[in-house]
């Protein structure tokens, strides 16, 4: 079984545009969630999609935005970008029935250098 | 402020020894405490997970003990390896406002395991 795929792994951007991440889950999984992890505030709770809607979010500011298709692939984009946005970026996928507490899976990341 | 607070910030045992790292939760509606094992240049893989109806959950070399009362938790290693070494996170949730699809972090433990 495929795990979660982030694509690219790598992204040197410039301050002021924007970037696009994109995110496939485990099959079967519905829920996509995205994180960001930088070295002063740790692993972060950006938003979590679920059957292309967005049902949770976090505390970021509006630059920071995502979609989920109907194959529940989802993309997260970041506008106007600021040098404090470098960071990894993480997706995690789970069943996300919401009854429960699913068990949730993170991909390998992507590294977003802003400069 | 939903936080979990983690303890050590780093932690060097040596081979066999047993690592201890502690989590301590301010939110009492979290009912889903995982924790998760970070190799650098990776994502986050899930080692293991507890619900507060159990005080000890065991899964191989790892163990989570859960104090509800005190609202804290902790999880051992037994007999570490320096293939354990890597970073540890816990994280909590709950499962009415977004289950394991949107996870509050602790900041990390850095555990060196030495031959």
């Amino acid at each position: 079984k495929a795990g979660v795929t982030q694509t690219p792994r790598y992204l040197i951007k410039t301050r002021g545009q924007q970037v696009t991440l994109s995110c496939s889950p485990i099959s079967g999984h519905r829920s996509v969630s995205w994180y960001q992890q930088t070295p002063g505030q740790g692993l972060q709770f950006l938003f979590e999609y679920f059957s292309e809607t967005q049902r949770n979010k976090g505390n970021f500011p509006g630059r920071f935005s995502g979609r989920q298709f109907s194959n529940s692939r989802s993309e997260m984009n970041v506008s106007t970008l600021e040098l404090g946005d470098s960071a990894l970026y993480l997706c995690a996928s789970s069943y996300g029935g919401y009854s429960m507490n699913t068990e949730a899976f993170f991909g390998q990341g992507t590294r977003l250098t802003v400069v | 402020q939903q936080q979990v607070k983690q303890s050590p910030q780093s932690l060097i045992v040596q081979k066999g020894g047993i690592p201890i790292i502690n989590c301590a939760y301010e939110n009492t509606a979290f009912d889903y405490f995982p924790w998760y094992q970070q190799f650098p240049g990776k994502g986050p893989a899930l080692l293991i997970a507890i619900r507060p109806d159990v005080s000890e959950k065991k899964e191989g070399r790892f163990t989570i003990s859960f104090n509800k009362s005190a609202k804290q938790f902790s999880l051992h290693i037994m007999d570490s390896q320096p293939g354990d070494s890597a970073t540890y996170f816990c994280a909590a949730s709950n499962k009415l406002t977004g289950g394991g699809n949107k996870l509050t972090f602790g900041t990390g433990t850095q555990l060196k395991v030495e031959l």
